[in-house]
């Protein structure tokens, strides 16, 4: 089983539709949580931390952390076509203090 | 403010040959991380290092080293190397002290070294 686990895609929403990402960890002490977004031969960049059960907004991104299902995930409303990218869910694992990224998951945005 | 600057930003190398990838911080950032990118296994990490001390090391062979100098400018060397050592190298800064000091994990990634082993 892999550490970090996401739905490897792709994923498709129209524009101005909600995008759903999803993210599961095994590591069941991990504390911290974070989803980063990677366009197309670019670097990745941090877009939202969330370290505490719920919900998490950010302008358009909200963070929905559940501790207890080891599930992160990562809502994106009124989808724009700028928003289409990977997104890498990525977790502090235990008392490793490293950052282990999921595979991530490509998002395209249709206009 | 400059943000994580790498280099070379491309290189081809061949089999056997070692190579040194460099990477300046985040002016302030004195902890930097390295990743390897390849599209079969994603973003791994390969070691982190604060205050020229290498602080985690990821599950890589001894091929793969690194440093960090007094001004937290940091260089990785792969020795001998492989076909499957094609990546993106990617290095990351982060504030103080640093994942395995007990800090955030919010890293600013440079643009990266892609190599190419032929």
């Amino acid at each position: 089983q892999k550490e970090v686990e996401q739905n490897s895609g792709p994923l498709s929403v129209p524009e101005g539709a909600i995008a759903s990402l999803n993210c599961t960890y095994s590591d069941r002490v991990s504390q911290s949580f974070f989803w980063y977004r990677q366009y197309s031969g670019k670097s990745p960049e941090l877009i939202m931390s969330i370290y505490s059960n719920g919900d998490k907004e950010d302008g358009r991104f909200t963070a929905q952390l559940n501790k207890a299902s080891q599930y992160v995930s990562l809502l994106i409303r009124d989808s724009q076509p700028s928003d289409s990218a990977t997104y890498l869910c990525a977790v502090i694992s235990g008392s490793a203090r490293q950052l282990t990224f999921g595979s991530g998951t490509q998002l395209t945005v249709l206009p | 403010k400059a943000g994580v600057t790498q280099t070379p930003r491309y290189l081809i190398k061949t089999r056997g040959q070692q190579v040194t990838l460099s990477c300046s911080p985040i002016s302030g950032h004195r902890s930097v991380s390295w990743y390897q990118q390849t599209p079969g296994q994603g973003l791994q990490f390969l070691f982190e290092y604060f205050s020229e001390t290498q602080r985690n090391k990821g599950n890589f062979p001894g091929r793969f080293s690194g440093r960090q100098f007094s001004n937290s400018r940091s260089e990785m060397n792969v020795s001998t190397l492989e076909l499957g050592d094609s990546a993106l190298y990617l290095c990351a800064s982060s504030t103080t002290p640093g994942l395995a000091g007990g800090g955030a994990g919010e890293l600013f990634f440079g643009e990266g070294s892609r190599l190419t082993v032929l």
